[in-house]
């Protein structure tokens, strides 16, 4: 069974400055996909960014990175220079390669982000 | 391009009513998802369909049916709400099924049953 977890319920970070997001999970998949969404107070989910179990390089987009540490199972969010925009609950979630698990994605149940002036 | 479209946006029901939630693509891709959001239990999968005419079931089915007569077209059934269905309902499609393939989600429906 896979799960994903997410210890940091809700955290401020101040404009211009960097928040990590943590993000570790389980699985025995041989192969495996990580995503980061993030969902604003207007309710919808916005798909922020990927990193496959295989790839060599952390995945990187715009203010976006992902810190993949394969061998302690976490996948971590990094945005860079924090904008009042931020402001939203973000989710770590991940999607399987075996016939279980397959097409499937399990979420974790998030951390919300508070960005102030 | 519409994306994922739900509809409705809002509806409450009374325990034991029926009612259809409709989600709906544009973007003509195969497989469809259905979520509940409840709070501080992220997102969880009720049912999904890997094409026109199949569906399986997800991590929470209990109580819901659903049915994909036609690609863009994904519909969840609630035959008999219950207080416990009371969540947010999220569609999501993605154009394949292995681990790379990013789901697009609609804007979701926030169903009260009370």
């Amino acid at each position: 069974a896979q799960k994903i977890t997410q210890t940091q319920p809700g955290m401020f970070v101040q404009e211009k400055e960097a928040v990590t997001l943590d993000c570790t999970y389980d699985t025995s998949d041989p192969s495996y996909g990580l995503f980061w969404y993030k969902q604003p107070s207007s309710g919808e989910m916005i798909f922020l960014i990927y990193q496959g179990s295989y790839d060599q390089q952390n995945a990187t987009e715009g203010r976006y990175s992902l810190n993949f540490q394969k061998a302690r199972k976490s996948a971590n969010l990094v945005i860079s220079a924090s904008q009042l925009g931020d402001s939203a609950m973000y989710f770590c979630a991940m999607r399987g390669s075996t016939t279980d698990s397959w097409g499937k994605l399990q979420f974790g149940a998030g951390t919300q982000v508070v960005v102030t002036p | 391009n519409a994306g994922v479209t739900q509809t409705p946006k809002f509806r409450v029901l009374k325990t034991g009513q029926s009612m259809t939630l409709l989600c709906a693509q544009d973007m003509n891709h195969e497989y469809m998802y259905w979520y509940r959001q409840d709070p501080g239990m992220g997102l969880r999968l009720i049912h999904y369909s890997v094409g026109e005419g199949t569906t399986a079931k997800g991590e929470v089915p209990d109580g819901y049916n659903v049915s994909r007569l036609k690609k863009q077209n994904f519909l969840l059934g609630l035959e008999s709400a219950a207080p416990s269905q009371t969540s947010v309902y999220f569609c999501a499609s993605s154009y394949g099924q292995g681990v790379v393939y990013e789901q697009y989600f609609g804007p979701g429906t926030r169903l009260t049953v009370t």
